[in-house]
């Protein structure tokens, strides 16, 4: 079946560099992707999203690019400081956005970030 | 005030029984989910509702049922419990036409 999957499981990366994660997923049909910080005994926090006609998109502190050509999400963290600690998923989005709930997210394993002092 | 809540954020029982968790969110959001992670973090969607209705029904055990008794609140029934049931439940919701999802801290089952 079709699946979202993270090529590291997990990053250490030095406080103050630049962190990039990566994800590839399968379904070709999936219009939007989702990227989702979780720390340790929280629930997943939405952090940046971007649609299948957008090849990148940038927020505060962290970048999200998307290839539709070789189906691959990264998610890039600048300065990256110890509260960027987390596992962090990508998810896509299945299903045409309605008004009837039918939408799911496929979520990957997950890659544990950590950020070393 | 929390979004999305959860109750209880630990639960420890024995197998066999029966217990219930409990979301609830205050965003104005017509549907909600829930999902189970595995102890290797894997998130996993098990049902969807939507104005109170199943919308979503991932071949979840029938020892699993949802109820919506309004729109802002989202329990899970679970009977018989069983040792792989253990795992963290999250709930989850999102806006009409939207696509992002908001989730509650988790309710952590432990079957023993």
């Amino acid at each position: 079946g079709e699946s979202v999957g993270l090529h590291l499981p997990t990053l250490s990366v030095q406080e103050g560099d630049n962190s990039i994660i990566n994800c590839a997923y399968s379904n070709s049909a999936s219009d939007y992707f989702i990227w989702y910080k979780q720390e340790s005994g929280k629930g997943p926090q939405f952090i940046i999203d971007i649609r299948s006609n957008m090849d990148k998109r940038q927020g505060q502190r962290v970048t999200v690019l998307l290839n539709k050509t070789v189906k691959h999400l990264s998610l890039q963290i600048a300065a990256t400081q110890p509260g960027d600690s987390a596992v962090y998923f990508c998810a896509e989005n299945i299903g045409l956005v309605s008004n009837f709930g039918n939408e799911k997210l496929t979520f990957g394993t997950g890659t544990r970030l950590t950020i070393i002092p | 005030d929390t979004a999305v809540s959860q109750t209880p954020k630990y639960l420890v029982t024995q197998m066999g029984n029966d217990k219930s968790i409990k979301c609830e969110q205050n965003l104005g959001h017509d549907t909600m989910y829930w999902y189970k992670q595995d102890s290797k973090k894997f998130l996993k969607i098990m049902f969807s509702y939507n104005n109170k209705e199943l919308i979503i029904n991932e071949t979840v055990p029938n020892r699993f049922s949802p109820k919506s008794p309004d729109k802002a609140h989202l329990n899970l029934h679970i009977n018989s419990l069983e040792l792989g049931d253990s795992a963290v439940y999250f709930c989850a919701t999102k806006g009409t036409g939207q696509e992002t999802q908001y989730f509650g801290p988790g309710t952590r089952l432990l079957v023993l």
